[in-house]
């Protein structure tokens, strides 16, 4: 049984748009929502984080969304740039269960200049 | 510092064959753990280790093993390899939540 549900599978923007990736989740013990980018033939990086405690958190272009009652969290990138292009995963893990991480299947980012 | 590194970056086995695939990190992380990586899959945890001595078993850790004897390193082996562990095999140290992931190994089993 999958626990975290990413959507979509692939996505593609114009230079300049807004990116929207979406995740939910299930468990109701998940306290760390991170998203990860990934570069072709590299590992996975921390892109930007939040816990249950706050309901956005921005970081330059990049800001999560989080939705603790339906359970769900979004990434959203501004002004995306063709450089943002890269298949993004979120995450979510928990304390309680020795804070493995639960991945989503990936979002393969594709902006056009 | 280095990170997270991982040995070798490609290998090809053919079935049956076992071997060892290598992962080292110099930020003192007691977490370390290998995920798994297939087309549309995202990320699957194989095994996992909270410290030095101490292991376990994530979501697919059928053919493989792991121990942890020092705190840096955290070999992942293959038993007899099958052409179903065809993937790309990450590493990754943890700390406060955030996971430090090597370059990962691209294995091919034939």
């Amino acid at each position: 049984q999958q626990q975290v549900k990413q959507s979509p599978q692939s996505l593609i923007v114009q230079k300049g748009g807004i990116s929207i990736i979406n995740c939910a989740y299930e468990n109701t013990a998940f306290d760390y929502f991170p998203w990860y980018q990934q570069f072709p033939g590299k590992g996975p990086a921390l892109l930007i984080a939040i816990r249950p405690d706050v309901s956005e958190k921005k970081e330059g272009r990049f800001t999560i969304s989080f939705n603790k009652s339906a359970k769900q969290f979004s990434l959203h990138i501004m002004d995306s740039q063709p450089g943002d292009s890269a298949t993004y995963f979120c995450a979510a893990s928990s304390n309680t269960n020795a804070g493995k991480s639960t991945f989503g299947d990936g979002t393969t980012l594709t902006v056009k200049p | 510092n280095a990170g997270v590194t991982q040995t070798p970056k490609f290998q090809v086995l053919k079935t049956g064959q076992s071997m060892t695939l290598q992962c080292a990190q110099d930020m003192n992380h007691e977490y370390m753990s290998w995920y798994r990586q297939d087309p549309g899959m995202g990320l699957r945890l194989i095994h996992y280790s909270v410290g030095a001595g101490i292991t376990d078993q994530g979501e697919v850790p059928n053919g493989y093993n792991v121990s942890r004897s020092t705190t840096e390193d955290f070999p992942l082996r293959l038993l007899s390899a099958a052409p179903s562990q065809t993937s790309v095999y990450f590493c990754a140290s943890r700390q406060l939540g955030e996971q430090f992931f090597g370059p990962g190994t691209r294995l091919t089993v034939l």
